[in-house]
């Protein structure tokens, strides 16, 4: 299995543009999650989808962020307009029903907003 | 409200065992879990408490006592590789809360 699969991997722009992360859950996982990942706040759980809908979006900082699932294998997560305190490495991660004790991470992507 | 505490850094000799604390103000969750998360990498899942006591999976056993909010990961024969980043998480269902992170260094 291929994993889950993030990118860009690196994604370097400057305050105000759209930033637009994508990812890819393991084939056959039902949740999907996206955390960010900053040395103050540690590890944030922003947004999850179980089966494509949206479930807890709590985590979401502000109305600059936004997450969609429109299939199975496929999620974004957009900020617009990006601002330098969005800089962090956001991780996707996805589970299966039944396995909720165990999430696989992607790679991550590693964002600076300059 | 919610929050686990974690010593910022642990450091310990190859072949050592080192104990990773995690201390938590939270309850009504289903179990604790660890991760393992080396520098510029993702974090990887390590061992699962769903039950009060302890839990073995190799090198690594986790430990879980709801009656005094306290759980800890042993880590045995500790290798050059173990140097990585450790972290608890609380389990709500699906919504997982993850600790401050301990920092693991082991020195030859």
């Amino acid at each position: 299995d291929a994993g889950v699969i993030q990118s860009p991997r690196h994604e370097v722009t400057e305050m105000g543009q759209e930033v637009t992360l994508r990812c890819k859950p393991i084939s056959g996982h039902d949740y999907l999650f996206w955390y960010r990942q900053t040395m103050m706040r540690g590890l944030e759980l922003l947004i999850y989808f179980n089966n494509n809908v949206p479930i807890d979006d709590s985590g979401m900082p502000e109305d600059r962020f936004s997450a969609k699932m429109p299939n199975a294998s496929f999620s974004t997560l957009k900020i617009q307009p990006s601002e330098p305190r969005d800089s962090a490495v956001y991780f996707c991660a996805s589970t299966l029903t039944g396995e909720e004790e165990t999430q696989y991470f992607g790679p991550g992507t590693r964002l600076l907003v300059l | 409200g919610q929050s686990l505490e974690q010593p910022s850094e642990v450091t310990a000799v190859e072949g050592a065992i080192v104990q990773i604390n995690c201390t938590y103000q939270t309850s009504g969750f289903y179990g604790l879990s660890w991760y393992q998360q080396h520098d510029g990498g993702a974090p990887t899942f390590l061992s699962y408490n769903a039950l009060d006591g302890l839990e073995e999976t190799g090198r690594f056993s986790s430990f879980l006592s709801r009656s005094d909010s306290y759980g800890y990961l042993l880590l045995q024969e500790l290798q050059m590789k173990d140097s990585a980043s450790y972290f608890c998480a609380v389990q709500r269902a699906y919504k997982y809360i993850f600790g401050t992170g301990t920092r693991l260094k082991v020195l030859a």
